[in-house]
C-alpha cells in the first residue's frame, strides 16, 4: 500500500538550533500535505496545510516564520522549526493526500511521526 | 462549522470483547468518512473509508458503520486483542474544505 516516510523519526537538539522535519510520499504524488502536532494523550492539532509550489497555509496561533514548510516537489514537504526552545517538544505527524482523487476523496496517509526534544 | 465527535473519549475492555465506538459529523456536504487506529508514538492508520452511498464496511475484525441521514458512525472491533489498544480516530471530508476534519479520538484499552 501507499507509504509516507518521515524522517527523522526521532530528534534532541539543544535551545536556539533549527531541526528540519522531512516528509515523503514513496509511491504516490501529493499536491497537498498536512502537518500536525499532537501532544500526550491528545488528539492530532492541525498546524498548517501545505501545497506543491505555493506558500503553505498556517492555522490560527501557529507561527509561519517558526515552522517553517516547504513544498517542493510533489513527494517532498518539509518542516523546519526555527530557533527552537524545550515547549515546542512534540510529536510531530506529516499526512499526504493521494492525487488519485479530488481535494475531499483523494487517500490520506500519515507519516509515523518525528518525536523532537529540545533541550 | 464542521465538527466531529467522538465518544467515549476512553474506553477499557477484556480481551476477547467486543466494543462500539461512535462517531457524529456536522460536516456537510459530506463527502467520505474515514476510520483511522493510531497506535501510541506512531502516525495513524486507516481502517475503513466510507462513501455517502456506503452503509456498512468491514477490515478484518473492525467493522463500520455510516447512517448519513443521522450523520452519524460507529466503529466495531470483534473479539479484542491486547494489540488493538490504540487512540480510534474519525475523520470527515468535506463541509466545503479540502481540509478534513478530525474527532478528538477514543483512546481504547484492552486488558488480558
Amino acid at each position: 500500500g501507499a507509504v509516507v516516510s518521515q524522517h527523522p523519526s526521532r530528534v534532541i537538539c539543544k535551545s536556539g538550533t533549527s531541526v528540519k522535519i522531512e516528509c515523503r510520499s514513496l509511491d504516490f504524488q501529493a499536491t497537498t500535505m498536512f502537518w500536525y502536532r499532537q501532544f500526550p494523550k491528545q488528539s492530532l492539532m492541525l498546524m498548517a496545510t501545505s501545497n506543491e509550489g505555493s506558500k503553505a497555509t498556517y492555522e490560527q496561533g501557529v507561527e509561519k516564520d517558526k515552522f517553517l514548510i516547504n513544498h517542493a516537489s510533489l513527494t517532498l514537504s518539509t518542516l523546519t522549526v526555527t530557533s527552537a526552545h524545550p515547549e515546542d517538544s512534540s510529536f510531530y505527524i506529516c499526512s499526504a493526500r493521494d492525487n488519485k482523487g479530488d481535494s475531499f476523496t483523494g487517500e490520506l496517509f500519515f507519516g509515523e511521526g518525528s518525536r523532537l526534544t529540545v533541550l | 462549522k464542521n465538527q466531529v465527535e467522538q465518544s467515549p473519549q476512553s474506553l477499557i475492555i477484556l480481551e476477547g470483547k467486543n466494543c462500539t465506538l461512535q462517531c457524529n459529523y456536522t460536516v456537510s456536504p459530506f463527502s467520505n468518512l474515514r476510520w483511522y487506529k493510531q497506535d501510541t508514538g506512531r502516525g495513524p492508520v486507516s481502517l475503513t473509508i466510507m462513501t455517502f452511498s456506503e452503509n456498512t464496511k468491514s477490515n478484518g475484525r473492525y467493522t463500520a458503520t455510516l447512517d448519513a441521514d443521522t450523520k452519524q458512525s460507529s466503529l466495531h472491533i470483534t473479539a479484542s486483542q491486547l494489540s488493538d489498544s490504540a487512540s480510534y480516530i474519525c475523520v470527515v471530508s468535506g463541509g466545503g474544505s479540502y481540509i478534513p476534519t478530525f474527532g478528538r479520538g477514543t483512546s481504547l484499552i484492552v486488558h488480558p
